[in-house]
């Protein structure tokens, strides 16, 4: 039974450009977060979505956006990549229903340049 | 806004020992989770908290929920070299379409003979 999966691993772009980075959930799993982890620092979320809507948002700009798909898999959006957003972008499965424990991909590493 | 304040930050133990890391939070919540990470790997989930004066145990790691102080501890026996990791507790901030978890920023161990 395959994990959480992400892509790509490694990233690296140049200010102003724009990356999609994609995951797709835990088989039996239908809702997909989002996080940001900066160098040292916890997790921060960025949003959530469940049934192809996004459910919550975290303090992100507008710049973050995100799309799930019939199949749960998910994708994350980030235009005009700043500095600041060289960072570890994770996702994270659960069930809905329950509110049942995420559980993390291996995380897409993103260097801007 | 909700907050979730971990200490210590870091954390440097004998092994045998046995030491305790504090997790407070700043809203009512009914669910706290631990999580470990590894350097470099994405998050492993240890425990989810889910009542006042939940306790839950796996080996040399044991949790535990206060929801009235708004405290959980994570207390390590016995410290062995393979615990050292950095470990967070994050809050589930339920709302009435989706949850977010909101992390502290870690305890990082690390455990020498």
């Amino acid at each position: 039974d395959a994990g959480v999966t992400q892509s790509p691993t490694h990233l690296i772009k140049t200010r102003g450009q724009q990356v999609t980075l994609r995951c797709s959930p835990k088989s039996g799993h239908d809702t997909v977060s989002w996080y940001q982890q900066a160098l040292g620092q916890g997790p921060q979320f960025i949003f959530q979505y469940y049934e192809e809507e996004e459910r919550q948002r975290g303090n992100f700009p507008d710049r973050f956006s995100g799309h799930q798909y019939p199949n749960y898999s998910s994708e994350l959006n980030v235009n005009a990549l700043l500095l600041g957003d060289s960072a570890l972008y994770l996702c994270a499965s659960s069930l809905f229903e329950g509110r049942g424990t995420q559980y993390f991909g291996p995380g897409t590493r993103l260097l801007v340049l | 806004e909700l907050k979730v304040e971990q200490n210590p930050l870091f954390l440097s133990m004998q092994e045998g020992k046995n030491y305790t890391i504090y997790c407070n939070y700043s809203t009512t919540s009914d669910r706290l989770y631990w999580y470990r990470q590894d350097p470099g790997k994405s998050l492993e989930s240890l425990f989810v908290l889910l009542s006042n004066g939940a306790v839950k145990q796996e080996g040399r790691l044991m949790a535990s929920l206060d929801t009235k102080a708004r405290l959980s501890t994570l207390h390590i026996t016995a410290a062995v070299h393979d615990l050292s990791a950095t470990y967070f507790c994050a809050v589930d901030r339920f709302g009435r379409s989706g949850t977010a978890l909101i992390f502290g920023k870690g305890t990082t161990l690390s455990v020498s003979s």
